[in-house]
Order: structure tokens, then sequence, then C-alpha cells
């Protein structure tokens, strides 16, 4: 089956910098979906794209639905230790009910 | 508003053993799944439901047994436990095609020694 490619795998950053981490299909999607998943909890709904070139902010996490439609990026700015956890991506195609196909994950831990 | 309710929290079976995962809605969504995590892979789809009664295979169906006889309810049944199924299971559901994103469970820790 297919899984989305997510990159960087893992990341350490500092409290304060920004986050940068991407999402890449082989095929196209029409709704791009960003979650996030605590330590020992189920993942966390965090932006939803709807519409190619969209750009979509919830407090500091910014994500975008790529041109293509074959990838997706979501930005953190100024991290904060509760940012740590695991960051997925995942795609939806109208007319496939309710598969969503998931990212492999991107690990973030921000260091004091 | 309790979302998606998930038992046991953790679960240990011997090889061959069966057991059946428990999942439950009380946001009248008629979509919900099935889904394993393991280490690096991601969330892999086992079963999905689009409403009672109609339920249908996903990405790692084998093994794995699912009904839908009401639209809260939707159990993942393991038929004879083996190693490979040690794994981290979620159950999710969405009112709509899930376009507009899952809600989750807390998840189920299953370990098969």
């Amino acid at each position: 089956g297919q899984q989305l490619n997510q990159s960087p795998q893992s990341m350490f950053i500092q409290e304060g910098e920004d986050v940068s981490m991407n999402c890449t299909s082989s095929s196209i999607f029409n709704t791009w979906l960003w979650y996030k998943q605590d330590p020992g909890e189920g993942p966390v709904l965090l932006i939803a794209l709807y519409k190619a070139g969209e750009l979509t902010s919830n407090g500091r996490l910014t994500a975008q639905f790529g041109i293509t439609r074959k990838d997706s990026f979501l930005n953190i700015s100024a991290s904060i230790p509760s940012d740590v956890g695991i960051y997925f991506c995942a795609g939806h195609n109208t007319g496939t009910a309710s598969k969503l196909t998931f990212g492999t994950g991107t690990r973030l831990q921000v260091t004091l | 508003n309790a979302g998606v309710t998930q038992t046991p929290k953790f679960q240990v079976l011997k090889t061959g053993q069966s057991m059946t995962l428990q999942c439950a809605q009380d946001m009248n969504h008629e979509y919900m799944s099935w889904y394993r995590q393991d280490p690096g892979m991601g969330l892999r789809l086992i079963h999905y439901s689009v409403g009672a009664g109609i339920t249908d295979q996903g990405e790692v169906p084998n093994g794995y047994n699912v009904s839908r006889s009401t639209t809260e309810d939707f159990p993942l049944r393991l038929l004879s436990a083996a190693p490979s199924q040690t794994s981290v299971y979620f159950c999710a559901s969405s009112r709509t095609t899930g376009r507009a994103g899952y809600t989750f469970g807390s998840g189920t820790r299953l370990t098969v020694v």
C-alpha cells in the first residue's frame, strides 16, 4: 500500500527555533491533513488543507498544500518544549471512502 | 463528550490466543477505522467501515476481523495472535468521508509473546 514520505524522520531543535518538515507523495491528493501525536496518545488533528496552494495557520503552526498536490509542508515557529511529539501528514481523496493515507512521521524533540 | 474510547489500554497475549479490541464513539460518526502503528511505519489501515453493517479491508487486514452492528461500536478481533501483531492499535472515526480528518482514540498497546 502507498505511504507518504516525510522528512526529516527526526529532529532535535532548541527552544525558540523554527521548524520545517515536509511530506511527499507519488500521487495527488485532494486533501492534506497534519496531525500531532503526544507520547502514549492518539494523533490529534492540527491543520486541514483542501486546495492546492492553500496556506493555513493554527497559532504558531503554518501548513501549505503544494501546488502539484503531491506534497505538503508544515512549519512551527518559535518552538516550545510542548511541541515535542510525532507529526504525521495524511492525504485523502474523494471517492476513497474513509481512507486516509498516512506519512511515516517526523519525531520532534525540543531542548531547552 | 468522550469522543473515541478504546479498551483495553494494554494487553499481553500468548501466541495463538484470540481477543477483541473494543472501540466506541459517541459522536454519531458514520466512518470508523482501525490502524496499527509500528516504529518507522507510520499508521497502516487494517479495516474500515462506512456505516453500520458495512465493512471493508484496508492495507493490512490479514489476521483481523471486524463487524459493525451499531453506529457507535467497531470492535477488532484478533483470530489467532502472532508476534507480528505486536503493535499499537488505534481506532478512529469521522463524520464525513475523512476529508475533515479523523478523531482518534488513545490506543491499545498489544504485545504478543
